[in-house]
């Protein structure tokens, strides 16, 4: 099976500008993850989709952060204006979701550096 | 919520050594167990899980036994190679009906010829 996709693979923006990133999860997987990697510590989650609803957003920083996932599938994460903070790798990952035996697959991440 | 401890790095092996990288965890109820592996300039891998108190997940030579006593899911491989350089997180699964997974800090494995 086709794996969980993400692009840009790397992007540099200066800080104020804004950018987004895009995912397409693996086919038929109900729940996406949007998780942020900052350098030297663990991913930390972002927000969390069940088809296009959101079930949980609670650390996402609401006021420059902003996700959506249209028609369940694709997602797209914006940073609107970035700060240099932000610089991390983004991480998408997907699952059919629901139970514990379901670990989660993760894309290869979009590496973001903020100047 | 649920918190993930795990060992400080770097960890630094000759290879053929023996590996173990610790990680406890704090969570409601028992969450299932995962220990995800991260290779240079690539995504996160699963490289194995328990999903209840004394299963033993396995891969690549790589073993962890979910210990519910000590709160417990230290990772272990008797011969490392230097092919198994790379970033170890521990991870926690739970959440009731919606299932989340918190990680540990990652610990970074080099292994010398």
């Amino acid at each position: 099976e086709a794996g969980v996709a993400q692009s840009p693979r790397y992007k540099i923006i200066e800080k104020r500008q804004s950018v987004a990133f895009w995912c397409n999860p693996i086919s038929g997987h109900a729940t996406l993850y949007w998780y942020q990697q900052i350098l030297g510590q663990g991913p930390k989650l972002l927000i969390q989709f069940q088809n296009n609803g959101v079930v949980d957003d609670s650390q996402l920083p609401k006021d420059r952060f902003s996700a959506e996932r249209l028609k369940g599938v694709d997602s797209t994460l914006k940073i609107q204006p970035a700060k240099l903070e932000d610089s991390a790798v983004y991480l998408c990952a997907s699952t059919p979701g629901g139970t514990a035996n379901s670990p989660l697959h993760f894309g290869n991440g979009t590496r973001l550096t903020v100047t | 919520g649920d918190s993930v401890t795990q060992m400080e790095g770097p960890v630094t092996l000759s290879e053929e050594a023996f590996l173990t990288i610790n990680c406890t965890y704090t969570a409601t109820g028992y969450p299932s167990l995962f220990w995800y592996v991260q290779y240079p300039g690539e995504g996160l891998q699963l490289l194995l899980k328990a999903t209840k108190a004394d299963d033993k997940g396995s891969n690549k030579g790589f073993e962890a036994t979910y210990r519910k006593e000590t709160t417990s899911f230290h990772l272990e491989k008797g011969s490392v190679q230097v092919s198994d350089s790379a970033v170890y997180f521990c991870a926690a699964y739970s959440g009731g009906s919606n299932y989340k997974l918190t990680f540990g800090k990652g610990t970074l494995l080099t292994v010398n010829p």
